[in-house]
């Protein structure tokens, strides 16, 4: 089946640098989102992305939704230890809420050095 | 009060058991769903539900069964417990038309 390509698949950092993580697909979506999992909890969705070229602000976090419609960006700005967790990529290739699913990525695991 | 709750949080039982994981939802959503994650392995969908008489398999539906016993309930079972399905569990919901899911805080379960 489909699947979202995602990395890094980790990342060791120090507190107050700042991350990029990237997702990319074979195909195009129409809606891209990103998740954070705490240890020990659901994923908790951070941003949406539902245009091509959209760059949405949430806090220090930064998503853009690629022109291509192929992939996804997320940039966090200076760290601090409570980023640590998994973030997710998801993507949808139909419309909201079709038969095509959110797809999910591996994860990216940051871990922060104070 | 969270939104979407898992019931149990952690579960151990053994190979051949028949095991149940709920969850339950008061978002009003219609959508929800059952997911699986495995280390390395992000989230895989087992399956979903878009209303009280739909039923639909995910990706990894073998050896799992479901019951949308509510609009606010939806079951997850494991027939026959086997080793492989040692994971955590995860439900989620989501509003029609939409593709935002509201997820639960999962279940780890373990099959000796």
């Amino acid at each position: 089946g489909q699947q979202l390509n995602q990395s890094p698949q980790s990342m060791f950092i120090q507190e107050g640098e700042d991350v990029s993580m990237n997702c990319t697909s074979s195909s195009i979506f129409n809606t891209w989102l990103w998740y954070k999992q705490d240890p020990g909890e659901g994923p908790v969705l951070l941003i949406a992305l539902y245009k091509a070229g959209e760059l949405t602000s949430n806090g220090r976090l930064t998503a853009q939704f690629g022109t291509t419609r192929k992939d996804s960006f997320l940039n966090i700005s200076a760290s601090i230890p409570s980023d640590v967790g998994i973030y997710f990529c998801a993507g949808q290739e139909g419309l909201g809420g079709s038969q095509g699913n959110l797809i999910f990525g591996k994860g990216t695991k940051l871990s922060v050095k104070p | 009060d969270a939104d979407v709750t898992q019931t149990p949080r952690n579960r151990i039982t053994k190979t051949g058991k028949r095991i149940m994981l709920e969850c339950s939802q008061t978002k009003g959503h219609d959508r929800m769903y059952w997911y699986r994650q495995d280390p390395g392995l992000g989230l895989r969908l087992i399956y979903y539900s878009f209303d009280v008489k739909d039923i639909n398999k995910g990706e990894i539906s073998d050896g799992y069964s479901v019951s949308r016993q509510a609009q606010a309930k939806f079951s997850l079972s494991l027939e026959s417990a086997i080793p492989n399905q040692t994971a955590l569990y995860f439900c989620a919901t989501s509003a029609p038309y939409t593709d935002t899911q509201y997820f639960g805080p999962g279940t780890r379960l373990t099959v000796l």
